[in-house]
């Protein structure tokens, strides 16, 4: 069965701090990888996306990612983390396609980020 | 901005009774599925309409139901409510072959 796992519940790091969010996922193909923020009591904003071609993508608000293959990663980097960072991050990702939908997604737990001043 | 509201945005039940959720989507957003997401949790996918058909569906009982209009607009049907149920249900929209879900702001449903 598809899984994905984000291995830190919580993280906390000063402002202008780098940030790096883990995300695995377990899928016998290259799935489609995504990286969604909420912030509390809202929906999810997606950050960035990764089909195929390039494995580092960038995304909104300074936000990167890189998909290794070897090591079924999709791992969420910022060089300097602001404090409206703060918010909980989830990795997704989409295996079900079907025709021209994406189908389902499958969500990690989520990882809740703290920034100090 | 999405481009895609979900209504109430809160609501309280009790536990027996029935609840709609609805889900608005902007032009263009032909694809629409549902989400719960529990206190604490990622959300899981409940399932996926396509031009007015369940395409999908994820494990949930039948007590969850759906229905998607020609205008793409959708609803979310839970009936005989458990405390269980209490959750953030998520609308995410999508434009068919763009392969990106987008998601509205949820409607919290509590159930005492």
């Amino acid at each position: 069965a598809q899984s994905v796992t984000q291995p830190d519940i919580h993280i906390t790091v000063s402002e202008g701090a780098s940030l790096e969010l883990r995300c695995n996922y377990s899928y016998g193909a290259t799935p489609y990888l995504f990286w969604y923020v909420q912030s509390p009591g809202q929906g999810l904003q997606l950050l960035l996306k990764y089909f195929s071609g390039d494995t580092l993508v960038q995304g909104i608000k300074g936000f990167e990612a890189e998909f290794k293959r070897s090591q079924s990663s999709f791992n969420l980097r910022k060089p300097s983390v602001h404090w409206s960072d703060a918010a909980e991050y989830f990795c997704a990702v989409g295996v079900d396609r079907r025709g021209s939908t994406l189908g389902r997604l499958y969500f990690g737990r989520g990882t809740q980020l703290t920034v100090w001043p | 901005d999405a481009g895609v509201t979900q209504s109430p945005t809160h609501l309280i039940k009790t536990r027996g009774q029935q609840v709609t959720l609805r889900c608005s989507p902007k032009s263009g957003h032909d694809t629409v599925s549902w989400y719960q997401q529990a206190l604490g949790q990622g959300p899981q996918f409940i399932f996926q309409y396509y031009e007015e058909e369940e395409r999908q569906r994820g494990n949930f009982p039948d007590r969850f139901s759906g229905h998607q209009f020609p205008n793409y607009s959708s609803e979310l049907n839970v009936n005989a409510l458990l405390l269980g149920d209490s959750a953030l249900y998520l609308c995410a929209v999508e434009n068919r072959g763009r392969e990106t879900q987008y998601f509205g702001p949820g409607t919290r449903l509590l159930v005492l």
